[in-house]
C-alpha cells in the first residue's frame, strides 16, 4: 500500500509560468516532509522539506504548502527555468525521518521554452 | 569535501554471485541509509544506521546484509544475487538538527546493479 502518492508521472509547464507538483499521503504519523529533485544518472539532491507543525515553508523560487487535513502538499515553483526540469519526488517520515524516508513515484517536470 | 561517495558505479552479477557496495561519507554524519530505486519507482529503503556498530531493517531488507564498522561507511552485501535485485542503489546520511526540523539526507550518486 502506498503511503506517498504522487499521481501525476508527468507535468509540462511554459517557462516563466509556475509549476506546481502534488502529492498525497495516508499515514498520518507523518511528521516531516521534503522534495527531492533528481536528474538522470544523479543521487537525489534536497530542495525544501516542511515540518507537520508548519503549513508553509519558503526558499527562493521554491514554496512548499502542507495541509494535513487533507494530508496533501504541494510544490510552488515561480518562476519555472529550463534547469527545473528533473524529475521531483516527495517524501514523508516519521520521527522526523531518523528511520528512513518514504518516497513518492515521482513527477517528471519539463519545462518548455 | 566529497559529500557521500558509492562504490562501485556499475557492474554487472551472475545469478547466485556475491557483491558488497561501498558507501562512504566525509560529512561526519551519525545515519546512514541504504535505498533501492526501480524503473516508474520511487526510492525504497533497504536497510539503515543510527549509528556506529547499529543498523536496522528497512522496508525491503530480504536478500541484503549490512554493515557499520566505521562512523563513515555502511556497506549493503548481496550474498547470493537474484534477477530481482536488478536496481539502482544510493546510499545517503544525515545529521540530527536543532528544532522543529527533521533529518534531511544527502544522497549519493547511485550504483548501477546488474544481475542477469
Amino acid at each position: 500500500d502506498q503511503q506517498v502518492k504522487q499521481n501525476s508521472p508527468s507535468l509540462s509547464v511554459q517557462e516563466g509560468r509556475i509549476s506546481i507538483l502534488n502529492c498525497d499521503y495516508t499515514n498520518s504519523m507523518f511528521d516531516y516532509f521534503l522534495w527531492y529533485k533528481k536528474y538522470p544518472a544523479e543521487g537525489p539532491t534536497f530542495l525544501i522539506s516542511i515540518s507537520s507543525i508548519k503549513d508553509k515553508n519558503e526558499d527562493g523560487r521554491f514554496t512548499v504548502f502542507l495541509n494535513k487535513s487533507a494530508k496533501h502538499l504541494s510544490l510552488h515553483i515561480v518562476p519555472s527555468q529550463p534547469g527545473d526540469s528533473a524529475v521531483y519526488f516527495c517524501a514523508a517520515s516519521e520521527r522526523g525521518g531518523a528511520d528512513g524516508l518514504t518516497f513518492g513515484k515521482g513527477t517528471h517536470l519539463i519545462i518548455q521554452p | 569535501n566529497a559529500g557521500v561517495t558509492q562504490t562501485p558505479k556499475f557492474r554487472v552479477l551472475k545469478t547466485g554471485q556475491s557483491m558488497t557496495l561501498l558507501c562512504a561519507q566525509d560529512m561526519n554524519h551519525e545515519y546512514m541509509y541504504w535505498y533501492r530505486q526501480d524503473p516508474g519507482m520511487g526510492l525504497r529503503l533497504i536497510h539503515y544506521s543510527v549509528g556506529e556498530g547499529t543498523t536496522a531493517k528497512g522496508e525491503v531488507p530480504d536478500g541484503y546484509n549490512v554493515s557499520r564498522l566505521k562512523k563513515q561507511n555502511f556497506l549493503l552485501g548481496l550474498e547470493s544475487a537474484a534477477p530481482s535485485q536488478t536496481s539502482v542503489y544510493f546510499c545517503a546520511s544525515s545529521y540530527e538538527r536543532e528544532g522543529p526540523q527533521g533529518y534531511e539526507q544527502y544522497f549519493g550518486p547511485g550504483t548501477r546493479l546488474t544481475v542477469t
